[in-house]
């Protein structure tokens, strides 16, 4: 079975500033992604960033990147450069591998406040 | 050129009713999902279709229906709607059913039974 956690209660960061975002997950799976996804409060699902189980680098997309730390179970999100517009719920999520199909679970995600 | 469109964006609908939500995509996808966003925000994956097979099938009850009439189309039907059938539908899609494959999502349907 697999789990993801977000713990963190809403998270508040000022313009400009990096913030992040924690996620730790458990798995049985020996391979699996992580993901994580924006939802603004327009309700759409927006992909942000991918890491691989296998991956040896950490994951970045442009003011995204993934903090990787595979021995700690935790896959979090960092900000850099907060932008009025990252007002938003985050959830992490992850894929394993069971057999012949893999699921993508998600945690409760966490509510992101930027302030001007 | 939307990837992953749905249709209707809203639904509104008395208790007992029967109703659909299409989705499409235009990713040229193997793999679409139906999930659930109930009223805390949480995230559940309902069925997956790969090619027009059904692969995953949660505990969802038998009342919900997906059908997949070709690999661009996965619908939901919903028969004798209940109370707590209200949330956020979406639809995602991806190239394949593998750990690495990023899902796309849809914009959701906002399904409210009265």
């Amino acid at each position: 079975a697999q789990k993801i956690t977000q713990t963190q209660p809403g998270m508040f960061v000022q313009e400009k500033e990096a913030v992040t975002l924690d996620c730790t997950y458990d798995t049985s799976d020996p391979s699996y992604g992580l993901f994580w996804y924006k939802q603004p409060s327009s309700g759409e699902m927006i992909f942000l960033i991918y890491q691989g189980s296998y991956d040896q680098q950490n994951a970045t997309e442009g003011r995204y990147s993934l903090n990787f730390q595979k021995a700690r179970k935790s896959a979090n999100l960092v900000i850099s450069a907060s932008q009025l517009g990252d007002s938003a719920m985050y959830f992490c999520a992850m894929r394993g591998y069971t057999g012949a199909n893999s699921k993508l679970t998600f945690g409760k995600g966490i509510t992101l406040s930027v302030r001007p | 050129d939307t990837a992953v469109s749905q249709t209707p964006k809203y639904l509104v609908t008395q208790m007992g009713n029967d109703k659909s939500i299409k989705c499409e995509q235009n990713l040229g996808h193997d793999t679409m999902y139906w999930y659930k966003q109930d009223s805390k925000k949480f995230l559940k994956i309902m069925f997956s279709y790969n090619n027009k097979e059904l692969i995953i099938n949660e505990t969802v009850p038998n009342r919900f229906s997906p059908k997949s009439p070709d690999k661009a189309h996965l619908n939901l039907h919903i028969n004798s709607l209940e109370l707590g059938d209200s949330a956020v539908y979406f639809c995602a899609s991806s190239p394949y059913r593998g750990v690495t494959e990023t899902q796309y999502f849809g914009p959701g349907t906002r399904l409210l039974v009265l």
